[in-house]
């Protein structure tokens, strides 16, 4: 099993460009979310899916969109990206129910300059 | 709303010494409580979590941390460091019950391990 995927590993945007990062499991998970983890901070919620067509927005959802259009992907979109928006994204997913531990990716590290 | 503190940015010990990575939780209701490692360049690891049952829960790589419900505290241990547990460590808290799916995480404790 590859666990959970992401792509691209590295990005470097320029202010208003647009991008997509897709995260992939293969662990027939029916949750995913997508964090951010800027210095000092810890990981921040962006937006979550806890199944397929489903989405919700998290701690920081300004300026993100997601589509859960199947199970096992989960993507994350910046529409017009902002030097605010540089960060770590991490992806990460895990069984349903409150009490399961997530799983994450190797995250994709933005610059947006 | 939920919150984690983590009140040490910075944490150094000895190898061989005993290692604590401190973590206090506010909640409603009953917590579920998470500890994960975030080695450099990579995604967090699960190390270990508090469901149910004994206060004591035993995790990966011989981590350990103990539920104090009256202190509201997680804290991480093990009793004898390697300089290969230097790393980033976070705490997180989901509740019990409701529709409250988040994970929050603790600001994140970074742990050095001296030879």
């Amino acid at each position: 099993n590859a666990g959970v995927t992401q792509t691209p590993k590295f990005r470097v945007l320029k202010t208003g460009q647009s991008m997509t990062l897709l995260c992939a499991q293969d662990m027939n998970h029916e949750y995913m979310y997508w964090y951010r983890q800027d210095p000092g901070m810890g990981l921040r919620l962006i937006h979550y899916s806890v199944g397929e067509g489903t989405t919700a927005k998290g701690e920081v959802p300004d300026g993100y969109n997601v589509s859960r259009l199947k199970k096992q992907n989960f993507l994350l979109g910046l529409e017009s990206a902002a030097p605010s928006q540089t960060s770590v994204y991490f992806c990460a997913s895990s069984y349903s129910g409150n009490n399961y531990e997530q799983y994450f990716g190797p995250g994709t590290r933005l610059t947006v300059t | 709303a939920q919150s984690v503190a983590q009140p040490e940015d910075q944490v150094n010990v000895a190898e061989g010494n005993p290692l604590t990575v401190k973590c206090t939780y506010s909640v409603s209701g009953n917590p579920y409580l998470f500890w994960y490692v975030q080695y450099p360049n990579r995604g967090l690891q699960f190390l270990l979590k508090y469901i149910t049952g004994d206060n004591l829960v035993k995790g990966s790589y011989g981590f350990e941390a103990e539920f104090n419900k009256s202190q509201t505290s997680f804290h991480l241990k093990k009793p004898s460091a390697l300089v290969s547990d230097s790393a980033l460590y976070f705490c997180a808290v989901r509740a019990y019950s409701g529709s409250a799916r988040q994970l929050t995480f603790g600001s994140g404790t970074q742990l050095t391990v001296l030879p």
